[in-house]
């Protein structure tokens, strides 16, 4: 089992410009969560996405928009890029079971973004 | 909302000491709670996680933790560090009912002494 990949590991952008991330869920999982992590803080949510629909989202500004894919995979797209973007983005995967009071997340090894 | 309050931005210990890292949570009901390690430059890996039953919760590499509801903490525990412990760690919470998103503690870095 490959668990949840991500890709790049690593991007530099410079202000202004649009980057895509990537995310590939674990074998078995339908639901993908992003998060981003500023250095030196907790990851903080920004949306979720479950059967190709964003279900939530946390306190993100529109630049930042998603899409999965049928196959579970999901993008996470940031346009007019910021410094303040610059971040390691975490995808999480989880499997929606009707009736569980959680879904255990099971993270990717992120990607590092640098806005210059 | 629900919050997570990590004390001790950075905690050392020796090698062999207790570790001890600190997190209360606020919620008007008991969250799914749960501990995170991120080493440097990885992702996120699961230490425990409590969610309903005993309340003294065992995690991997010899880490437990115990809820307390009428202390709304969830504290994180050691009985003898080891160098490899040296990391950053994240309480988490996972609130009950529709809500399905992690919110997490700032974090707090462990150093090991040797």
């Amino acid at each position: 089992d490959a668990g949840v990949t991500q890709s790049p590991t690593h991007l530099i952008k410079t202000r202004g410009q649009q980057v895509t991330l990537r995310c590939s869920p674990k074998s078995g999982h339908d639901t993908v969560s992003w998060y981003q992590q500023a250095l030196g803080q907790g990851p903080q949510f920004i949306f979720q996405y479950y059967e190709e629909e964003e279900r939530q989202r946390g306190n993100f500004p529109d630049r930042f928009s998603g899409h999965q894919f049928p196959n579970y995979s999901s993008e996470l797209n940031v346009n007019a890029l910021l410094l303040g973007d610059s971040a390691l983005y975490l995808c999480a995967s989880s499997y929606i079971s009707v009736g569980q009071g959680y879904n255990e997340q099971f993270f990717g090894p992120g990607t590092r973004l640098t806005v210059l | 909302a629900q919050s997570v309050t990590q004390l001790g931005s950075h905690v050392s210990v020796s090698e062999g000491a207790l570790v001890l890292l600190r997190c209360n949570y606020s919620s008007s009901v008991p969250p799914y709670l749960f501990w995170y390690v991120q080493y440097p430059n990885q992702g996120l890996q699961l230490l425990l996680k409590y969610t309903t039953g005993a309340t003294l919760v065992k995690g991997i590499n010899g880490f437990e933790a115990e809820f307390k509801k009428s202390e709304t903490s969830f504290h994180l525990t050691k009985p003898s560090a080891h160098m490899s412990d040296a990391a950053e760690y994240f309480c988490a919470v996972f609130p009950s009912g529709s809500a399905r998103q992690l919110t997490f503690g700032s974090g707090t870095q462990l150093t090991v002494l040797p």
